[in-house]
């Protein structure tokens, strides 16, 4: 049980592009999401918290008008990288929680910016 | 403000040794600890978690930790390395469930034949 899922687990585009990531809670309603990055050999650094049906909270630091997430289900999250530049090159992974307290993490999507 | 120290960005043990990575942690509030692994190229695996209760937490792949509040400290242990167990490794702290996780810079653990 408490299976994540991400799509598309890695995606190549040019820069000036945009690029959408989805996250799936598949056996469990997921009440809340989160969304981290980790670049090469580093931890993950939370990105935004979001609540099904709201906006999305952002960490201090983030751009809300180039990480763009929507919520818009208990089993769906999405995050789109707008205008993507290679320096937003990196690896995205999200989490889902539901009525527990833990945090369970898809596999990540790995996006490249040309 | 919650904080997670990992002692060792990387630690090297025989197979068949014992395995002992260290976690320390900051909270002003009772915390949930967590224990995840991650594999080249993928997500997070949760190992463990200590939320309330029993001390000794056990959890999967013969993975156990400890959490000793006097200490600050969350240790990962396993009793018998495998080749299957090199990856990296992350202690998290939340001080509401599952809601925002930190974590620490990561331990990354190599099984030498």
């Amino acid at each position: 049980g408490a299976v994540v899922s991400q799509h598309p687990s890695w995606v190549i585009c040019k820069s000036g592009t945009s690029v959408k990531i989805e996250c799936r809670s598949l056996d469990f309603q997921a009440t809340t999401m989160f969304w981290y990055r980790q670049f090469p050999k580093q931890s993950l650094m939370l990105m935004a918290t979001s609540n099904e049906g709201s906006k999305a909270t952002y960490e201090q630091g983030v751009e809300k008008d180039k990480f763009l997430i929507n919520h818009a289900s208990l089993t769906l999250s999405t995050l789109t990288v707008t205008s993507a530049h290679p320096e937003d090159s990196s690896f995205y992974i999200c989490s889902a929680s539901g009525w527990t307290d833990t945090q369970y993490f898809g596999p990540g999507t790995r996006l490249t910016v040309l | 403000a919650q904080s997670v120290t990992q002692l060792g960005s990387h630690v090297s043990v025989s197979e068949g040794a014992l395995v002992l990575l260290r976690c320390n942690y900051s909270s002003s509030v009772p915390p949930y600890l967590f224990w995840y692994v991650q594999y080249p190229n993928q997500g997070l695996q949760l190992l463990l978690k200590y939320t309330t209760g029993a001390t000794l937490v056990k959890g999967i792949n013969g993975f156990e930790a400890e959490f000793k509040k006097s200490e600050t400290s969350f240790h990962l242990t396993k009793p018998s390395a495998h080749m299957s167990d090199a990856a990296e490794y992350f202690c998290a702290v939340s001080t509401q469930g599952a809601q925002k996780l930190v974590f620490g810079q990561g331990t990354r653990l190599t099984i030498n034949p």
